[in-house]
């Protein structure tokens, strides 16, 4: 079985600054099975990112994503107000069907 | 408007049971594979359990397997999760999330309902 593991757990920093979210897998997957979500107190997660690097559609250009193998990235380059939230990382597709990362918290500094 | 809403969550007993639906609207729901996904209070997301748009294949997560049984009816763009058996490990919001396409490649989550909450309580 695949796990996820996301680092920092909780990330605090200040708008404008830019954002380095890590998503670890537990052995090598293909990074067309990796997502990225958004989950803002009290909604439900909206999708960013799909196939490690695609942005999904009305998401803003400062969110990208990267990597391969076992490390993938999610990267913010500048955090408006609105992007303080927690985001997780999904493998799809693969066995276990699907596993989420724990999530990393980005909060105001 | 493209949406999902979730209905039938509430509080019930330990061994109880519990159906869920979900309604669909805005778009062609008989072309989409669909999921439950759930959210204990304060933690992460768990996926449920996924039916194709066919509902031939269906997968569950191991640990509702048994217990938890997805269908849909696609007359009624509807998507429903019985469950039963319920122990106080299932207390979360469940949300229905659309898979993007019927292949692996894209069954990553583009639309979510905004959930509703059961829970599992004496």
């Amino acid at each position: 079985e695949i796990v996820l593991t996301q680092s920092p757990g909780t990330l605090s920093l200040s708008p404008g600054e830019r954002a380095t979210l890590s998503c670890r897998a537990s052995q090598s997957v293909s990074s067309t099975y990796l997502a990225w979500y958004q989950q803002k107190p009290g909604l439900a997660p909206r999708l960013l990112i799909y196939g490690a690097s695609s942005r999904a559609t009305g998401i803003p250009d400062r969110f990208s994503g990267s990597g391969s193998g076992t490390d993938f990235t999610l990267t913010i380059s500048r955090l408006e107000p609105e992007d303080f939230a927690v985001y997780f990382c999904q493998l799809y597709g693969i066995s276990p069907r699907f596993t989420f990362g724990p999530g990393t918290k980005v909060d105001i500094k | 408007e493209v949406q999902l809403v979730e209905s039938g969550g509430g509080l019930v007993q330990p061994g109880g049971s519990l159906r869920l639906s979900c309604a669909a609207s805005g778009f062609s729901f008989s072309s989409y594979s669909m999921n439950w996904v759930r959210q204990a209070p304060g933690k992460g997301l768990e996926w449920v359990s996924y039916i194709s748009h066919s509902s031939s294949p269906i997968y569950y997560a191991d640990y509702v397997k048994g217990r938890f049984n997805i269908s849909r009816d696609n007359a009624r763009n509807a998507l429903y999760l019985q469950m039963n058996s319920l122990r106080a490990d299932d207390t979360a919001v469940y949300y229905c999330a659309r898979s993007r396409g019927a292949v692996p490649s894209h069954w990553y989550f583009d639309l979510w309902g905004r959930g509703t909450l059961v829970t599992v309580s004496s």
